[in-house]
């Protein structure tokens, strides 16, 4: 099955840096790759997305790039807020059927300190 | 509202006593899962069902037990719950075809 490595675990930035979380995954056929966002004590929420057809993508201050030869993945937050403190997790997905299943990373806590 | 629920929020109980934690969607939603969320493991998912009277296993399924007899429900059932199930749980749902999934806001599990 599909195996998703995220790096690192944690992560401490001032506010006004960016921040870069990296994730691995196993699956070829995988070909969707969200990142959710778990603030504490919250449900996590979708941030963006990028499918495997499209290397980079950005919404705002934040931006997704997808090299699908390495077969990774990275999520890159500019201009850091302190409301961007929360648990970050990617996930890489494939069809099993007519569904997709998703499969999470072990998620990064980032911590933006003012 | 779009919603997930589900019910309840925290629970605390013993070691064999059976429980259900329940989950409903109001989106029509075809595909519905079940994940556990522990300190450094991120959300493994334990059972999943693609519609009505559908359901498979995830990768960590031992212990657990689901239905879906209804397309809005979802229950995730511990028949004999032990310590090692202690952990915070999410279902979530997903349109068919579709890719975002929704996220229920969560039940908070302690097995003593």
């Amino acid at each position: 099955g599909e195996n998703v490595e995220q790096h690192p675990s944690t992560l401490s930035v001032q506010e006004g840096d960016s921040a870069v979380i990296k994730c691995t995954y196993s699956d070829s056929a995988s070909n969707y790759f969200p990142w959710y966002k778990q603030e504490l004590g919250k449900r996590p929420q979708l941030i963006i997305d990028i499918r495997s057809n499209v290397g980079e993508k950005k919404d705002q201050r934040i931006a997704v790039t997808l090299n699908k030869t390495a077969k990774h993945f990275s999520l890159h937050i500019t201009e850091t807020q302190p409301e961007d403190s929360a648990v970050y997790f990617c996930a890489a997905s494939r069809f099993s059927g007519s569904a997709r299943q998703l499969t999470f990373g072990s998620g990064t806590q980032l911590t933006v300190l003012p | 509202e779009a919603q997930v629920t589900q019910n309840p929020r925290y629970l605390i109980t013993v070691t064999g006593k059976k429980l259900t934690v329940t989950c409903s969607q109001n989106m029509n939603h075809e595909y519905m899962s079940w994940y556990r969320q522990d300190p450094g493991l991120g959300l493994r998912q334990i059972y999943y069902s693609m519609n009505v009277e559908v359901t498979d296993k995830g990768d960590v399924p031992e212990g657990y037990k689901v239905s879906r007899k209804e397309k809005r429900n979802f229950p995730l059932i511990l028949e004999s719950p032990s310590p090692n199930q202690t952990s915070l749980y999410f279902c979530a749902s997903t349109r068919t075809g579709e890719t975002e999934a929704f996220f229920g806001q969560g039940t908070r599990l302690t097995v003593v």
